[in-house]
């Protein structure tokens, strides 16, 4: 009964190809989010959704675009994959969107991305 | 604007000893804080939060940590550290008006048996 749920686990690939990072939460939460943790472990916030609706875009380049069919899926879809792109990718829910104390975030495993 | 630092990247402890992780924010009304253990591999899990109200806080796997204004921080503390406790350890900061946390560079337990 997993929580927060990621899809691969790992994911290795060359440059210039297209992948999907799928992530899935069963807590009923309204507010989805992807976070990018580089190779000095810093986590950066890159996207937001509430309610399947995009809240947070933090600069990331547009090769990155993320999608929420619903409310429980956030996926990520990455365009044109460089080498600065291999990182590990949180996954994240929460209650919603008051930042009241409701609001904690819960995360997934992670996907670790390769590009050669 | 809101930050953290953890002023230590690496921890060293022996199994059984104490620890205590070290956590200061910058932020001018009280925040939300929270700390969470990344395990080699793993995602980040929840240890504990600070919201309201008593300011030494339980979380699990036997940590507690404590909040005081004075000195704007959140160390993270354990009486008696296990092999199985040796991971990354992040603090965050939230304000109430804010639902997202920032977090700190982490810092990296090693236990020694």
């Amino acid at each position: 009964d997993t929580a927060v749920s990621q899809t691969p686990k790992y994911l290795v690939t060359q440059m210039g190809n297209d992948k999907s990072i799928k992530c899935e939460q069963n807590l009923g939460h309204d507010t989805m989010y992807w976070y990018k943790q580089d190779s000095k472990k810093f986590l950066k916030i890159m996207f937001s959704y509430n309610n399947k609706e995009l809240i947070i875009n933090e600069t990331v380049p547009n090769r990155f675009s993320p999608k929420s069919p619903d409310k429980a899926h956030l996926n990520l879809h990455i365009n044109s994959l460089e080498l600065g792109d291999s990182a590990v990718y949180f996954c994240a829910s929460s209650q919603g969107l008051a930042g009241g104390s409701l609001d904690t975030q819960y995360f997934g495993p992670g996907t670790r991305l390769t590009v050669l | 604007a809101q930050s953290v630092t953890q002023p230590d990247i690496h921890i060293t402890v022996s199994e059984g000893a104490s620890l205590e992780l070290r956590c200061n924010y910058s932020y001018g009304a009280t925040p939300y804080l929270f700390w969470y253990v990344q395990s080699p591999g793993q995602g980040l899990q929840l240890l504990l939060k600070y919201f309201s109200g008593d300011t030494l806080v339980q979380g699990i796997k036997g940590f507690e940590a404590e909040f005081k204004r004075s000195q704007s921080s959140f160390n993270l503390r354990k009486p008696s550290v296990h092999w199985s406790d040796a991971a990354e350890y992040f603090c965050a900061v939230r304000s109430g008006g804010s639902y997202i946390p920032t977090f700190g560079r982490g810092t990296s337990l090693i236990v020694h048996p």
